[in-house]
C-alpha cells in the first residue's frame, strides 16, 4: 500500500507545549500534505510541502519532509484547546490521494 | 461562497439496497473526489472526477460508481450494500491543477 502511516497513533499534552506528529508513506510522490479533522466531520488542509521542499512553516505549523527516508513530521507549536484533533497526512501520487489513519491529538486545557 | 456541501447528512440503508449520495463543489472548482472513512481510520480514496470523466480510482469493487454533471456536481452510487460499506463518505472539491482538497462534511452512511 502507498498509504501513509502516522506516528504516534494519539497523543495527549498540555495547552502550550509542542505537539510532534511523525509520517511514513512507501512510494514517491509529489507533495505531501496535512490536514485536520474535528469529531468525525470534513476535512480541513493545513499545509502542502511539494516533493522538492525540506521544510515549510504555517504560522504555528512547521512541516519537514525527507523523500530519502520517506517520511515527514508536523511540529504545532505553542498548542491550544482548540488544536485537538485527528491529524492525517495525505500523499500525492499519479493521480491519487492516500490518507494515513491519522494521530489523535488532545491539548489539555 | 459556500463550501462543498454534501446531502443527506446521514442516510440508513438495509444490506442489499442501493444508495446514492450527492456532493457540490466549491464554487470555481471543477474537480471531485470522494473518499470512505471507517470508524478510527484515514479516508481512503475511491475515485476523481474531472470533466466529467472518471480520471482515477482506487481499490473499490465496481458495486461503487459515480458521476459528474456539466456544473460540477456530482454523485457517489453503491449497489449491492454490505454491511461493511457503513462509513461516513467525504467529498473533496479542487481547482483543475490544484492539489489542496476542500473537504464537505460527510455522509455517514449505516447498512443494517
Amino acid at each position: 500500500s502507498q498509504q501513509g502511516e502516522e506516528d504516534p497513533q494519539a497523543l495527549s499534552i498540555q495547552e502550550g507545549e509542542n505537539a510532534t506528529m511523525n509520517c511514513s508513506y512507501k512510494t514517491s510522490i509529489n507533495n505531501l500534505q496535512w490536514y485536520r479533522q474535528n469529531s468525525g466531520r470534513g476535512l480541513v488542509h493545513l499545509i502542502l510541502i511539494r516533493s522538492n521542499e525540506r521544510e515549510k512553516h504555517s504560522g504555528r505549523l512547521r512541516v519537514t519532509l525527507d523523500t530519502s527516508k520517506k517520511s515527514s513530521s508536523l511540529l504545532i507549536t505553542a498548542s491550544r484547546a482548540a488544536d485537538t484533533a485527528s491529524y492525517f497526512c495525505a500523499t500525492h501520487g499519479f493521480n491519487k490521494f492516500y490518507f494515513g489513519s491519522g494521530t489523535k491529538l488532545n491539548v489539555k486545557p | 461562497d459556500a463550501g462543498v456541501t454534501q446531502s443527506p447528512t446521514h442516510l440508513i440503508k438495509t444490506r442489499g439496497q442501493q444508495v446514492t449520495l450527492r456532493c457540490s463543489p466549491k464554487s470555481g472548482h471543477d474537480t471531485v473526489s470522494w473518499y470512505q472513512q471507517a470508524l478510527g481510520q484515514g479516508p481512503q480514496f475511491i475515485f476523481q472526477y474531472y470533466e466529467e470523466e472518471e480520471r482515477q480510482r482506487g481499490n473499490f469493487p465496481d458495486r461503487f460508481s459515480g458521476h459528474q454533471f456539466p456544473n460540477y456536481s456530482s454523485e457517489l452510487n453503491v449497489n449491492a450494500l454490505l454491511l461493511g460499506d457503513s462509513a461516513l463518505y467525504l467529498c473533496a472539491s479542487s481547482p483543475a491543477g490544484a492539489y489542496e482538497q476542500y473537504f464537505g462534511p460527510g455522509t455517514r452512511l449505516t447498512v443494517t
